[in-house]
């Protein structure tokens, strides 16, 4: 099946604690996204990548980090940097070469600081 | 990224009543306007999305009213089932943007009961 898998499902993170979430993608699409979600406050883009090797930082990228080595990853980093990474983190994908595109998301991983 | 404000934050409908979710924006470039719908636990997926150019658009239960000169669009339920709880999140987006430039409204949560 096609679709975006992201792993872990659950974290938990300790102070001072850079942390990796993983996203992987089969469906061939060119564009990443990590959105934060929070309750009472919507889906909050964090990074964004439209080609391999490049990147770039959306509405709250401070005290996160991101890379795009292949087409079909692109794994995001929490920081230390990070002071409330408490939250439900969404990977999703996109065509990449239309505007108006279908966003497809996956199940999220929810971080939880100990 | 102008906002987009979405309301109720939550709505709780008896099975068979028509639930009605509004959004609101500013920005006048956006003209791409998406309902996405998400499960608990799972991402958000697309159910339903219209350009300005229609006042209304149906898919199945599921009506997108828009009102142009009000900056205003809203999600109608028909017929609702218990299967459509869910959290709704309506977005919009400049018509150069791609899916990178979509700003989400806050959510409303939906309970259908029985």
């Amino acid at each position: 099946d096609g679709g975006i898998t992201q792993s872990p499902k659950y974290l938990f993170r300790k102070e001072g604690q850079n942390v990796t979430l993983s996203c992987e993608q089969n469906l061939n699409h060119d564009a990443m996204y990590w959105y934060r979600q929070d309750p009472g406050q919507g889906l909050r883009l964090i990074y964004y990548s439209q080609i391999v090797n490049d990147f770039q930082k959306g509405d709250i990228a401070e005290g996160y980090s991101v890379s795009r080595e292949k087409k079909e990853s692109f794994p995001l980093t929490v920081t230390s940097a990070q002071k409330n990474p408490t939250a439900f983190y969404l990977c999703a994908s996109s065509q990449g070469r239309t505007t108006n595109e279908k966003l497809f998301f996956g199940s999220g991983t929810q971080l939880s600081v100990l | 990224q102008q906002q987009v404000k979405q309301s109720p934050q939550s709505l709780i409908v008896q099975k068979g009543g028509i639930p009605i979710i509004n959004c609101a924006y500013e920005n006048t470039a956006f003209d791409y306007f998406p309902w996405y719908q998400q499960f608990p636990g799972k991402g958000p997926a697309l159910l339903i999305a219209i350009r300005p150019d229609v006042s209304e658009k149906k898919e199945g239960r599921f009506t997108i009213s828009f009102n142009k000169s009000a900056k205003q669009f809203s999600l109608h339920i028909m017929d609702s089932q218990p299967g459509d709880s869910a959290t709704y999140f309506c977005a919009a987006s400049p018509y150069t943007g791609t899916a990178s430039k979509l700003t989400f409204g806050t959510g409303t949560r939906l309970q259908v009961t029985l």
